[in-house]
């Protein structure tokens, strides 16, 4: 089944502990992409991915790293976790750019305390 | 002001009436998506668009790069239409910024 398969789907962690959020697709996709998701706010792009080792900045990348060395895989990075990070993350694959439709990860819960 | 505007924020409707709900944009874009988010929470692309009017099944899209304006139409509503619907453009090319909406939640009553 075509998909982009997100780990873990919950998570609270401590003020200070580095984290891994993980994002796998299996469509041979270029474009990979991660969101956050704040009530009031709605979704907001922090990285995006065009191929393997480009990575570029999306609105709100303070706090974020990436990674894309393999195709299939772009996981999110937060090298110190603070409270304002708390969210929903969502990780998303294209084809290529924006130009055509989006398959969404289900989703991770961060909580940060 | 938000670059991405959507209206109205939330939308009730009773089962087979027909649902408009607007997006306008204030910057150059090269597309804009609409978006569904069930109530579980799971996000699903509807359309893409960089011109016209799009179909697909009960739902249509319509873009007016112009007056920089897209809308979509749920026709014949049924309860399991009951979601978020997002609106979110892609900035100009050279740039893969996606900006979005803060979305419309609808509810359709039986």
């Amino acid at each position: 089944e075509a998909q982009v398969t997100q780990n873990p789907r919950y998570l609270i962690t401590v003020t200070g502990k580095k984290l891994t959020v993980t994002c796998s697709q299996n469509m041979n996709h270029e474009y990979m992409s991660w969101y956050r998701q704040d009530p009031g706010l709605g979704l907001r792009q922090i990285y995006y991915s065009m191929n393997v080792e480009v990575t570029d900045k999306g609105d709100v990348p303070e706090g974020y790293k990436v990674s894309r060395k393999e195709k299939r895989n772009f996981p999110l990075i937060l090298e110190s976790p603070s409270p304002n990070q708390t969210s929903l993350y969502f990780c998303a694959s294209s084809p290529w750019t924006g130009t055509y439709g989006y398959t969404f990860g289900s989703g991770t819960r961060l909580t940060v305390v | 002001k938000n670059e991405v505007e959507q209206s109205p924020q939330n939308l009730t409707a009773q089962e087979g009436e027909f649902i408009t709900i607007n997006c306008s944009y204030s910057v150059g874009i090269s597309a804009l998506h609409w978006l569904q988010q069930h109530p579980g929470g799971g996000i699903v692309s509807l359309f893409m668009l960089s011109s016209g009017k799009k179909k697909h099944g009960r739902l249509i899209a319509t873009i007016n790069i112009q007056e920089k304006h897209s809308s979509l139409h749920i026709t014949a509503s049924h309860p399991r239409d009951s979601a978020v619907y997002i609106c979110a453009v892609l900035l100009r090319p050279n740039t893969d910024k996606l900006i979005f909406g803060t979305g419309t939640r609808l509810q359709v009553f039986p």
